[in-house]
């Protein structure tokens, strides 16, 4: 495991409901991410954040409502899905935001089914 | 839209051959490039960056990198059962945004 962790790994939720998932990093990293992984697809950028800043809102939903409110921290806040949403959703850290040189680690990512 | 592409697989080798692995893209502005590890269920790893022409290796990895022809492959060696997993290839422009191909499945026969 890395020093990115994921709470809840799994989440069943109905079209109505209100969740979060959460996402703490160790590493001291600056930067943080939220991308969506769904079957045979390519892994989605959903959101950046660099130091507690969003930097980048990748065409999203307003059904996905990310929180960051320190650089360990962030939060995914989903509200009426769509079954359509059901995927593994992962969070990443990075030390820096700039440059494509900086390894991103990712966490163990929750499975989200939406009913 | 900056687009990878990867072949699906799966890709089956046996024990002790050679798996190997391509990756094209479509932005010439690409600088930098991964190759990360998925096992099922799990996050992916990091195992390979490359960021100059040529030939770079770790270990039982090999990342080949042309850039005038837009491809970044990754050869395993000595494949082994432990080496069976999705490959994601990603590159970037050198800004935070990777581009992720959707993965090649390899599978090492015993």
């Amino acid at each position: 495991e890395t020093g990115v962790t994921q709470t809840p790994r799994h989440l069943v939720m109905g079209m109505t409901n209100k969740k979060s998932l959460k996402c703490e990093q160790h590493l001291g990293h600056n930067a943080m991410y939220w991308y969506k992984q769904s079957a045979k697809k390519p892994l989605e950028l959903m959101f950046v954040y660099s130091l507690e800043e969003r930097v980048e809102n990748n065409s999203v939903p307003s059904r996905f409502s990310p929180e960051c409110p320190n650089s360990s921290h962030l939060f995914l806040h989903l509200h009426t899905l769509q079954p359509e949403d059901s995927a593994l959703y992962l969070c990443a850290s990075s030390q820096a935001l700039a440059g494509g040189g900086d390894e991103q680690f990712f966490g163990p990512g929750t499975r989200l089914t939406v009913l | 839209q900056k687009e990878v592409e990867q072949n699906s697989g799966p890709l089956s080798v046996p024990e002790g051959a050679i798996a190997s692995l391509n990756c094209t893209y479509s932005d010439r502005g690409s600088q930098s490039f991964f190759w990360y590890r998925q096992y099922s269920g799990k996050s992916p790893e990091l195992i390979m960056s490359i960021y100059s022409n040529g030939d770079k290796e770790d270990g039982r990895f090999t990342a080949q990198l042309n850039k005038a022809s837009q491809y970044v492959s990754l050869l395993i060696r000595d494949s082994q059962p432990s080496d069976s997993a999705t490959y994601l290839c990603a590159v970037t422009d050198n800004d935070y945004k990777l581009s992720f191909g959707a993965g090649t499945t390899v599978t090492v026969r015993a």
